[in-house]
């Protein structure tokens, strides 16, 4: 159980356009899923949290309105790169916190290598 | 303000020694530590975690953790390494909604 989902695993875009990366629960309800981004050889840097039904909380440095981030279900977390550019380019990665679980049991997706061309 | 340090980016053993991954963390309050393993372009398998019960924490694949308080330390160990192992490893430490990661270590197996 408590496997979280990521779609697509890869993708590449060209600059200045925007890419959806999906996270899904597949088999638990998620209250909070978190964004993480991870550049090559380096730890996870927490981008955002976001709780269903209700704004994303995001990290000092990160633009809100070039990561979007919709938690419209309790099982579904979407992070939008807008006007994607070369230095977008990195490894996400989702992970959820269960509903009926303590707060401190993350999930990890599988993650999404975006590649910004 | 909390915080975990991980001591080596990169540790090298041979196949059959003694891995030893050390972290060591600060938090006000007590914490919650995790070890997670990354393997190359997948995301993360928690290995054990440390939940204020037991200070010695056992985990998957024959892992397992000593929390001590006095040194405020974490460390990872295994007793004999497989190739299998070799992997990037990060110490997190998780404390009211906040998760914090480790730098992490990479794990080389020598045959």
């Amino acid at each position: 159980g408590a496997v979280v989902s990521q779609h697509p695993s890869r993708v590449i875009c060209k600059s200045g356009t925007s890419v959806k990366i999906e996270c899904r629960s597949l088999d638990f309800q998620a209250t909070t899923m978190f964004w993480y981004r991870q550049f090559p050889k380096q730890s996870l840097m927490l981008m955002a949290t976001s709780n269903e039904g209700s704004k994303a909380t995001y990290e000092q440095g990160v633009e809100k309105d070039k990561f979007l981030i919709n938690h419209a279900s309790l099982t579904l977390s979407t992070l939008t790169v807008t006007s994607a550019h070369p230095e977008d380019s990195s490894f996400y990665i989702c992970s959820a916190s269960n509903l009926r679980g303590p707060s401190y049991e993350q999930y990890f997706g599988p993650g999404t290598r975006l590649t910004v061309t | 303000a909390q915080s975990v340090t991980q001591l080596g980016s990169h540790v090298s053993v041979s196949e059959g020694a003694l891995v030893l991954l050390r972290c060591n963390y600060s938090s006000s309050v007590p914490p919650y530590l995790f070890w997670y393993v990354q393997y190359p372009n997948q995301g993360l398998q928690l290995l054990l975690k440390y939940t204020s019960a037991a200070t010695l924490v056992k985990g998957i694949n024959g892992f397992e953790a000593e929390f001590k308080k006095s040194e405020t330390s974490f460390h990872l160990t295994k007793p004999s390494a497989h190739m299998s192992d070799a992997a990037e490893y990060f110490c997190a430490l998780y404390n009211n909604n906040d998760m914090r990661f480790g730098a992490g270590t990479r794990l080389t197996v020598k045959p």
